[in-house]
């Protein structure tokens, strides 16, 4: 089956510093992939919807300058904290597909504390 | 805008049981609509999929259907065992949605015990 990888798996940072998390497709071309926040026993919220060579769309509410969202290659997306504070902690989820409406394959998380 | 919801939000029985997890959106022209299951700090494994046009979808011990009218789905699981464990979230693909976004339900919490 189709595997998402997500790098870090866990990482924490002190407030001010930027992070980045990539999110890879290992075994198909991702021609779109998705950006998710999920809180503590809460649901997924998408954050951005990210297409392969072009912008990233954002959610309404999702600060495009503080969460920077590149797609540079069809196997790879990264997403950049920036400037990160405690409020940004949360449990980061992409998700990859290989077509417009297809099945997202989801990666396995990143989870980000910032002291 | 579409909202789904699921019932009940946590649900503890023994093994060995039938159980049935429901997930109710309130937009019904949806292109698909998705259950998973997710582990305990961990990401989404994607356990069934149906499509607008199908009414149900099995896999292995899971069953799950599908009522687009009534903006209804059911997820059943047969035999229910420890390992089955986990949150599970429904998700749905709206008709014209760009790029395919998905609206999760809050999830149901599951507990087999032994």
């Amino acid at each position: 089956g189709a595997v998402v990888s997500q790098h870090p798996s866990r990482v924490i940072c002190k407030s001010g510093t930027s992070v980045k998390i990539e999110c890879r497709s290992l075994d198909f071309q991702a021609t779109t992939m998705f950006w998710y926040r999920q809180f503590p026993k809460k649901s997924l919220m998408l954050m951005a919807t990210s297409n392969e060579g072009s912008k990233a769309t954002y959610e309404q509410g999702v600060e495009k300058d503080k969460f920077l969202i590149n797609h540079a290659s069809l196997t790879l997306s990264t997403l950049t904290v920036t400037s990160a504070h405690p409020e940004d902690s949360s449990f980061y989820i992409c998700s990859a597909t290989e077509r417009a409406g297809g099945t997202q394959y989801f990666g396995p998380g990143t989870r980000l504390l910032v002291l | 805008k579409q909202e789904v919801t699921q019932i009940p939000a946590a649900l503890s029985v023994p093994e060995g049981e039938n159980l049935v997890l429901n997930c109710s959106f309130t937009d019904s022209a949806i292109y698909n609509l998705q259950w998973f299951r997710q582990d305990p700090g961990k990401g989404l494994t994607s356990l069934l999929l149906i499509q607008s046009s199908q009414r149900e979808q099995t896999s292995g011990r899971l069953n799950a259907s599908l009522d687009k009218s009534s903006g209804r789905s059911t997820l059943y699981i047969a035999a229910s065992q420890p390992g089955d464990s986990a949150t599970y979230l429904c998700a749905v693909r709206r008709w014209g949605t760009s790029y395919g976004k998905l609206t999760f339900g809050q999830g149901t919490i599951l507990t087999v015990h032994p």
